[in-house]
């Protein structure tokens, strides 16, 4: 069974860093992309960004709202995906979901989501 | 930014009638392989999102058939044949043609 699990939401001050982790099982981890999306309180979905697989060189895309700030990067040694968030604003508050990818749309399995609250 | 405009932002059926939501992309979706990468998620309430159509009309797998899919260039749109109890929730359509990825702003599905 695919199963996707986040950590490390927590509450956090403005201009302050944060990791998330992203824990995966049930599938070959090293051969799929892993994607970052989230919700602001009460709002629709953002994506965020993915890293590719091994395979694809573990090249990585973001949107423009977060690229230079967050950094997406993978552990397959321990089926692990990173979302690496520096310089929080209040509006990066929300709940951050991971998802495997398995390319052109098919963000497949998601994990349950990981709180973050950035505020003073 | 490709903008993907969902109408109607919400839907209120009857249990056992049909819904049916749109989903405008802001540019053709059309990718250089000549495939569109137009999906389709459903987020209950108080659950993370979960795929139900990719590339326009391909189901995921253990999606009910009740759900299609349909569109090209433009224009897309989810249909649900006979709606379930289950199936309240937002819908959100979701480009992957072109970066950055960007979805709908959501549509809130409710049973009258």
């Amino acid at each position: 069974e695919v199963q996707v699990v986040e950590s490390g939401g927590s509450v956090v001050q403005p201009g302050r860093s944060l990791r998330l982790a992203c824990s995966a099982s049930g599938f070959n981890f090293g051969t799929y992309a892993m994607s970052w999306i989230r919700q602001a309180p009460g709002k629709g979905l953002e994506w965020l960004g993915f890293i590719r697989s091994k395979t694809w060189g573990e090249t990585t895309e973001y949107a423009a709202s977060v690229r230079g700030r967050f950094t997406v990067s993978r552990d397959d040694s321990k089926s692990l995906a990173f979302l690496e968030m520096n310089s929080l604003k209040t509006e990066d508050t929300g709940i951050y979901f991971c998802a495997r990818y398995s390319g052109f749309g098919l963000i497949d399995y998601w994990g349950q989501g990981t709180l973050v609250t950035v505020s003073s | 930014d490709i903008v993907m405009t969902q109408t109607p932002l919400s839907l209120s059926v009857t249990l056992g009638q049909p819904a049916s939501i749109s989903c405008r992309s802001s540019q053709r979706l059309v990718y250089t392989d000549g495939n569109t990468y137009l999906s389709w998620f459903l987020q209950r309430p108080g659950q993370p999102p979960r795929l139900l159509i990719h590339k326009i009309s391909n189901l995921f797998s253990g999606v009910p058939d009740r759900f299609s899919g349909s569109g090209a260039g433009t224009d897309f749109t989810l249909k649900i044949s006979s709606v379930e109890t289950e199936d309240v929730g937002v819908y959100y359509c979701m480009q992957a043609t072109h970066f950055p990825y960007t979805f709908g702003q959501g549509t809130k599905l409710e049973i009258k």
